[in-house]
């Protein structure tokens, strides 16, 4: 069963603009994980944040965690073509798979 | 950094063919690797936890007896569709965690897209 929930399912933005694409999720976590898929291809591990970490950075994205309300977002900043794609949220309990959301598809017009 | 090399990336075939899928870890030890089944434009679904050395767990509603897993080395797992058909259509993906530390990402395959006619 899936735990998270991104939200919006789709966005689409000028390139140039910030994107934020939002996670909430139903238990309690080890930490939580952001993942990019380009059309056809894997999943791209972009940032994993702990349950007692609050933010984090990584070039242009930023990710927040608020443990209390469940929820978590992801920042992409001046967003680029390149960053076309979807976004996946994952939830980490610690022994178990991986759950993951159902995702946004994100797309940057340039 | 870590990578999972997943072959082959692409699969057609006639239905009630088997299909192998490996699914390596290239740079890092991996106890237990995840495959995940996609349809188009949805989420990952897992279909099974394969546990090197044991038998893989399933998740509920997966066949087991269709999709056999097998995880014989610490770098390597294969899920077999046996006797495929049209509704096995689908984009496959194995991930892998490094077994050495926790709060590790997965590492994700580049995936198969299989196609039964």
């Amino acid at each position: 069963s899936q735990q998270g929930e991104e939200d919006p399912q789709a966005l689409s933005i000028q390139e140039g603009e910030n994107a934020t694409m939002n996670c909430s999720y139903k238990t309690s976590i080890n930490n939580l994980q952001w993942y990019r898929q380009n059309s056809g291809r894997g999943l791209v591990h972009l940032i994993l944040i702990r349950s007692n970490e609050r933010e984090k950075h990584s070039g242009r994205l930023r990710v927040t965690l608020d443990t209390s309300k469940k929820s978590s977002s992801l920042l992409i900043t001046a967003s680029r073509a390149a960053d076309t794609a979807s976004y996946f949220c994952a939830t980490d309990l610690g022994i178990t798979p991986l759950v993951f959301g159902k995702g946004t598809r994100l797309s940057v017009i340039a | 950094g870590a990578v999972v090399s997943q072959h082959p990336s692409w699969v057609i075939c006639k239905s009630g063919t088997s299909v192998k899928i490996e699914c390596r870890s290239l740079d890092f030890q991996a106890t237990t690797m995840f495959w995940y089944r996609q349809f188009p434009k949805q989420s990952l679904m897992l279909m099974a936890t394969s546990n090197e050395g044991s038998k893989a767990t399933y998740e509920q509603g997966v066949e087991k007896d269709k999709f056999l897993i097998n995880h014989a080395s610490l770098t390597l797992s294969t899920l077999t569709v046996t006797s495929a058909h049209p509704e096995d259509s689908s984009f496959y993906i194995c991930s892998a965690r490094d077994s050495s530390y926790s709060n590790q990402p997965q590492h994700f395959g580049d995936g198969t897209r299989l196609s039964i006619l």
